[in-house]
């Protein structure tokens, strides 16, 4: 099974309008979490960074929440605009200094 | 500041070729990985290397993957032969330090590899 689970898997939301995105991991003991942007034929960049006592993180119109009690991260994209259509990935670092990679949630923003 | 570089972008090649890829990673950064990403799904770390040393390489398949990184900059991936289930993007990522997964890792654009 895999440590990190992200949902939905895919969405497709009008221009303007805001969404959110579930990252859900079992990594233990856990060290920190990141959202990473992925858009069509690039490589991931990273959007946010959390420790275990933070519980949020802006980036522009990018917020991330993480509740390390329940194990869940959330990603929350604030007037959406076409150039949010990507793949955000949740990435999940433990104490074997491994990284777990969800699979995304495949945004597609229309106007 | 150059982010990583990766040439070439796509290859196509038949079960059983070879393919070499090849990373330059940003100036300076001491560690890089290869990822391998299957369409829908998240990147899997193939190996990583801090300097020229392989710190972790436990998910390559080496009896047909093989990577080096001889001089602690650029790397070349390689796959010989080639099957079918290796088509996929490979993902180059560097990061600054030798803190592993701690750092935020800055990724190319990939090799999207189809194999016929």
């Amino acid at each position: 099974k895999n440590q990190v689970e992200q949902s939905p898997q895919s969405l497709i939301i009008l221009e303007g309008k805001n969404c959110t995105l579930q990252c859900n991991y079992t990594v233990s003991p856990f060290s920190n979490l990141r959202w990473y942007k992925q858009d069509t034929g690039r490589g991931p960049v990273s959007l946010t960074i959390m420790t275990f006592s933070e519980n949020t993180k802006s980036n522009g119109r990018y917020t991330a929440t993480l509740d390390a009690d329940t194990k869940q991260s959330s990603l929350h994209i604030t007037a959406s605009q076409l150039s949010d259509s990507a793949s955000y990935i949740c990435v999940v670092s433990g104490g074997n200094n491994r990284l777990a990679f969800g699979k995304g949630n495949q945004v597609v923003v229309i106007p | 500041e150059a982010g990583v570089a990766q040439s070439p972008r796509y290859k196509i090649i038949e079960k059983r070729q070879s393919v070499a890829f090849w990373c330059n990673p940003i100036s300076g950064h001491a560690t890089l990985y290869w990822y391998q990403q299957i369409l829908g799904q998240g990147p899997k770390l193939l190996i990583q290397f801090q300097n020229n040393g392989v710190v972790d390489d436990s998910q390559l398949p080496k009896d047909r993957f093989s990577a080096e990184r001889l001089k602690g900059v650029d790397s070349t991936l390689k796959i010989q032969p080639a099957k079918l289930e290796d088509s996929a993007v490979y993902l180059c990522a560097s990061s600054e330090g030798l803190a592993g997964p701690q750092e935020t890792q800055y990724f190319g654009p990939g090799t999207r590899l189809l194999v016929l």
